[in-house]
């Protein structure tokens, strides 16, 4: 039982390069979430995924997408990449049962923007 | 709109001594509140939750919180902490969705 898997671990781009940040979950949880977090400012929600097929956006969507490409995965993904998306991205999943339920995070993605 | 703020950034403290980080948040309707805890190049995790009952909770490792309404706030405290709880705490709350909304943080440290 793997938890949350992210992928790749550490990124460079140059301004204007485009990647995809994958993320998978074994516990067959129902909601898959995007966080940034950035010094000072706590972790912010980009975007969310209830279940299957659908997709919400967070506090700071501007400059991503996102893909619920099946139950267990969610992708992230910078159509072209700036310097204030440098960040470390991490992504968590719940049961999906409701605001008390707690929410289990990957190790992140460390991503410099150049 | 709903906020969580942690006082302090970060909050040094020998070996042993007691710890206060300190969580206050907004909200005019019922919340559940929790702390998750975020070791060095590691993802969060959480410590303790309070979702109704008693107003004290604690986690296995020796930290507790207390629900306090009327000041609306969900500080968390140890008796004595270990060289190994040097990370960083996040308060959190959610309201009636799946959503979590964070505080900015309080690193500790504990020095030997």
């Amino acid at each position: 039982n793997a938890g949350v898997t992210q992928t790749p671990k550490f990124q460079v781009l140059k301004t204007g390069q485009s990647m995809t940040l994958q993320c998978a979950q074994d516990m067959n949880h129902n909601s898959m979430y995007w966080y940034r977090q950035d010094p000072g400012m706590g972790l912010r929600l980009i975007y969310y995924s209830a279940s299957e097929g659908t997709t919400d956006k967070g506090e700071v969507p501007n400059g991503y997408n996102v893909s619920r490409l099946n139950k267990r995965e969610f992708s992230l993904r910078l159509e072209s990449a700036a310097p204030s998306q440098t960040s470390v991205y991490f992504c968590a999943s719940s049961g999906g049962q409701g605001p008390q339920e707690t929410q289990y995070f990957g190790p992140g993605t460390r991503l410099l923007v150049l | 709109a709903q906020s969580v703020t942690q006082l302090d950034s970060q909050v040094p403290v020998f070996e042993e001594a007691p710890v206060e980080l300190r969580c206050n948040y907004s909200s005019s309707v019922s919340v559940y509140l929790f702390w998750y805890v975020q070791y060095p190049n590691q993802g969060l995790q959480l410590l303790l939750k309070y979702l109704s009952g008693s107003t004290l909770v604690k986690s296995i490792n020796g930290f507790e919180a207390e629900f306090n309404k009327s000041q609306t706030s969900f500080h968390l405290r140890k008796p004595s902490v270990h060289i190994s709880d040097t990370a960083e705490y996040f308060c959190a709350v959610s309201l009636n969705t799946d959503k979590l909304i964070f505080g900015t943080g309080t690193r500790l440290q504990v020095f030997p």
